[in-house]
């Protein structure tokens, strides 16, 4: 069963702003992830944060954890059309065997150029 | 090889009909898990391998599922009788067990649509 929320459930944007993806998430996580699919087949890995990291970069990509909050976010800047895909976050949780992930709903971001 | 792979990459049935879904990991990881995704439903966890062990086999969503992965490498996802709600896209995912590096690593999905 889906733990996880994103939102917005959908975003739309013109080429060359920035776009904000929301995670929220319920229980304890070893680690976040953040995985982009285009057109729903395979899921290409984008970003791990741990449970101990509070922000972390790559390229365009800035993710950020609060556990506190039990959420995360990720920031895509200068966004291109190409970045068009459905974007989830997935949490290792420490309750959970094997570190299998579970799923957040997904955002559809479209970018128009 | 340089990714996991799965085949077919997509399948058509019957009703009633079994099908096997293969899915071959990035070499050397040895936990491997399948993962369903249909529509109004997400992305959720079926079963999990460690080498040719499954210790959690808690997502399988009944009976007429079952996987087995045979040299720690190579995974069959069967599903036999296959009924209209198990049209979905079936991901696998591998990652590399120990160390620093937690990722996983998923592949391309067999779409499989029952009639």
């Amino acid at each position: 069963s889906q733990q996880g929320e994103e939102d917005p459930q959908a975003l739309s944007i013109q080429e060359g702003e920035n776009a904000t993806m929301n995670c929220s998430y319920k229980t304890s996580i070893n680690n976040l992830q953040w995985y982009r699919q285009n057109s729903g087949r395979g899921l290409v890995h984008l970003i791990l944060i741990r449970s101990n990291e509070r922000e972390k970069h790559s390229g365009r990509l800035r993710v950020t954890l609060d556990t506190s909050k039990k959420s995360s976010s990720l920031l895509i800047t200068a966004s291109r059309a190409a970045d068009t895909a459905s974007y989830f976050c997935a949490t290792d949780g420490r309750e959970t065997s094997g570190s299998r992930l579970t799923f957040g709903e997904g955002t559809q971001l479209t970018v128009n150029p | 090889g340089a990714g996991v792979s799965q085949s077919p990459s997509n399948k058509v049935t019957e009703k009633g009909k079994d099908v096997e879904l293969r899915c071959d990991p990035i070499s050397g990881h040895t936990a491997l898990y399948w993962y369903r995704q249909s529509l109004g439903q997400g992305l959720e966890f079926l079963i999990y391998f460690q080498g040719n062990s499954a210790p959690d086999k808690s997502g399988l969503p009944s009976d007429r599922f079952s996987a087995e992965r045979t040299g720690g490498s190579v995974s069959t996802l069967t599903i036999q009788r296959t009924q209209q709600e198990d049209s979905a896209v079936y991901l696998c995912a591998s990652r590399h067990w120990g160390g620093r590096v937690e990722t996983q690593y998923f592949g391309p999905g067999t779409r499989l649509l029952v009639l």
